[in-house]
């Protein structure tokens, strides 16, 4: 069936660093990758998204590229700030059919920035 | 999550109770989705509905009902039936051009 698999599961890093999490997705329809950050006790926040038409996607200090070819994508934060610290999903969509979104997640990624 | 609200916050329930969660957004849009969240995994969904009137289950679907008679809300039922029911909750819909999912901020249920 449809899987995305995530790594690492855990992240420590410098303030200032970069860090980099990476997703392998299963089902080769899929054509939306969303990244969702999530603060302890709330619910995931969308931070960026890449769809399968572009490879690259940058915002400020977050990009996520794409290889659809070997059905990987991957999320990078430059800068790390201790706000970073957080829950970090990705998740692979099937695609749009009849209205529904269908979204399969990681099992998370535990980032952990140090001052 | 602004627009889309969960309560209660915190939920206790005793073995064998039904509990109603409740999810409502005012972006008047209109798919709807249950997910739960178990730690150190990814989230699983539960139920989806993409009109008033209708719903589907999702992978997880065994021990929760839903309705979905109004627009606005969309609750969620844990009965007796679901053997673990203690989980954080989630209720997203989704919205814009592209499809976008965004969600609440969650219900953490307890079973005691």
């Amino acid at each position: 069936g449809e899987n995305v698999e995530q790594h690492p599961s855990t992240l420590s890093v410098q303030e200032g660093d970069s860090a980099v999490i990476k997703c392998t997705y299963s089902d080769s329809a899929s054509n939306y990758f969303p990244w969702y950050k999530q603060e302890l006790g709330k619910g995931p926040q969308l931070i960026i998204d890449i769809r399968s038409n572009v490879g690259e996607k940058k915002d400020q200090r977050i990009a996520v590229t794409l290889n659809k070819t070997a059905k990987h994508f991957s999320l990078h934060i430059t800068e790390t700030q201790p706000e970073d610290s957080a829950v970090y999903f990705c998740a692979a969509s099937g695609g749009w059919s009849g209205g529904y979104n269908k979204l399969i997640f990681g099992a998370g990624t535990r980032l952990a920035v140090h001052p | 999550d602004g627009g889309i609200t969960q309560s209660p916050k915190y939920l206790f329930r005793k073995e064998g109770q039904n509990v109603t969660l409740s999810c409502e957004q005012n972006l008047n849009h209109d798919a709807m989705y249950w997910y739960r969240q178990d730690p150190g995994q990814g989230l699983r969904l539960i139920y989806y509905s993409q009109i008033v009137n209708d719903f589907q289950k999702g992978d997880i679907a065994e021990g929760y009902s839903v309705s979905r008679e109004k627009k606005e809300s969309f609750p969620l039922t844990v009965t007796s039936a679901q053997k673990n029911p203690t989980a954080f909750y989630l209720c997203a819909v989704t919205s814009g051009r592209y499809n976008e999912q965004f969600f609440g901020p969650g219900t953490r249920l307890t079973v005691l």
